[in-house]
């Protein structure tokens, strides 16, 4: 059974460019979240989602940061006009629609903004 | 909300030596916690979790880890660890509510194995 499946693993952009991160969640799991980890620090949550719905973005900068998680297709994790500060791992989660209170981790997507 | 503190940065042991990563938190509901360790470059793989039951929690590769809910603690435990533990573990809790909700993560603790 595949995992949690995150591309790209690596992306490099230019400041003001556009960074997008795609995230195809356990086959059957309906609930996405997207945490951020910046250097030398842990996982923040940056935002919940469920099928077309967001559920929590609490912890999504206002602005430039968009997530969606269409009815077909993965998870995308959009990032406009990126800034260095955005450099970080993005990691994404998912968990199946009953709760068994454990999330499945990707591998991770490493922007670095030059 | 919760908050999750991980008081060592950094825990530098020999191997085959025992080893306690130490873990509080703060919340003002119950909660369900974890622990997770991440291998260089690579994601979260979680090694144990405590929903409810018995505090005494067994986890992947010979770790163990105790809720105590009076400290607000939940400490990791290894007997005897092996170079191949080397990798940075990170705590986590959520509100216990039936429903999916997101994780709050401490900082993490670096165990630095050595011969």
């Amino acid at each position: 059974n595949a995992g949690v499946m995150q591309n790209p693993r690596h992306l490099v952009r230019r400041r003001g460019q556009e960074a997008r991160l795609r995230c195809s969640p356990v086959k059957g799991h309906s609930h996405v979240y997207w945490y951020r980890q910046l250097p030398e620090e842990g996982l923040k949550f940056m935002v919940y989602l469920q099928k077309e719905n967001i559920i929590d973005e609490s912890g999504m900068p206002k602005e430039r940061f968009s997530a969606e998680f269409p009815k077909e297709g993965p998870s995308i994790l959009r990032i406009q006009q990126v800034v260095r500060g955005d450099s970080a791992a993005y990691f994404c989660a998912s968990s199946p629609i009953l709760d068994s209170g454990e999330q499945f981790f990707g591998p991770g997507t490493r922007l670095t903004v030059l | 909300a919760q908050s999750v503190t991980q008081l060592d940065s950094q825990v530098p042991v020999f191997e085959e030596a025992p080893v306690e990563l130490r873990c509080n938190y703060s919340s003002s509901v119950s909660v369900y916690l974890f622990w997770y360790v991440q291998y260089p470059n690579q994601g979260l793989q979680l090694l144990l979790k405590y929903l409810s039951g018995s505090t005494l929690v067994k986890g992947i590769n010979g770790f163990e880890a105790e809720f105590n809910k009076s400290q607000t603690s939940f400490h990791l435990r290894k007997p005897s660890v092996h170079i191949s533990d080397t990798a940075e573990y990170f705590c986590a809790v959520r509100r216990d509510t039936g429903t999916a909700s997101k994780l709050t993560f401490g900082t993490g603790t670096r165990l630095q194995v050595t011969l």
